[in-house]
């Protein structure tokens, strides 16, 4: 079956440190997508990639940064430089929204992030 | 600017009524379109219904079905014959055309609980 795979499901990061989540995507999908959800809130986007090489700041790219080397992943780095990053993290991808605007954008299960 | 208001924070239906979830947009774009999700415990995001702007019907999928009113900049979700897998999180969220339809901009939730 064809989906969204984020892993791990729980991190925990230590003051100083840089964390890497996981996002791969087997649904030949060309965009993909970073968002946060802190409780009781909607999801904000963080970054997001049209396509492969490319990539684009969200509404709160700081202290995030992202790579899309390949087509199926599009992994993100919290770094040290984010002070808040303890929140609930979801990856999408969806059909280019340029071409197939009535698409909607595929979520995987999510990683939940928090401080030590 | 685009901007979702779900003025809901939580609903309470019965089991097999029917329930009305509020959600209004505002938005300068021509062009755009509005989906629902539905968010479980479990934490994943769940496509449910999407509306065009230009659609001239009203969206329906199974027991989900969305009251579209362009000139009130409102669409509202209705789900039928609740079931107790219906509680949840639901998310009002918007793409338009002047963002090239990348960025989704989502509205922050009602929590339905279903009873039997």
């Amino acid at each position: 079956d064809g989906g969204i795979t984020q892993s791990p499901k729980y991190l925990f990061r230590k003051e100083g440190q840089n964390v890497t989540l996981s996002c791969e995507q087997n649904l030949n999908h060309d965009a993909m997508y970073w968002y946060r959800q802190d409780p009781g809130q909607g999801l904000r986007l963080i970054y997001y990639s049209q396509i492969v090489n490319d990539f684009q700041k969200g509404d709160i790219a700081e202290g995030y940064s992202v790579s899309r080397e390949k087509k199926e992943s599009f992994p993100l780095t919290v770094t040290s430089a984010q002070k808040n990053p303890t929140a609930f993290y979801l990856c999408a991808s969806s059909r280019p929204p340029s071409v197939y605007s009535n698409q909607p954008q595929h979520f995987g299960d999510g990683t939940r992030l928090s401080i030590l | 600017a685009q901007k979702i208001t779900q003025t809901q924070p939580g609903m309470f239906v019965q089991e097999k009524e029917a329930v009305t979830l509020d959600c209004t947009y505002d938005t300068s774009d021509p062009s755009y379109g509005l989906f629902w999700y539905k968010q479980p415990s479990s934490g994943e995001m769940i496509f449910l219904i999407y509306q065009g702007s230009y659609d001239q019907q009203n969206a329906t999928e199974g027991r989900y079905s969305l009251n579209f009113q362009k000139a009130r900049k409102s669409a509202n979700l209705v789900i039928s014959a609740s079931q107790l897998g219906d509680s949840a999180m639901y998310f009002c969220a918007m793409r338009g055309m002047n963002t090239g339809f990348q960025k989704l901009v989502f509205g922050t939730g009602t929590r339905l609980l279903v009873s039997p």
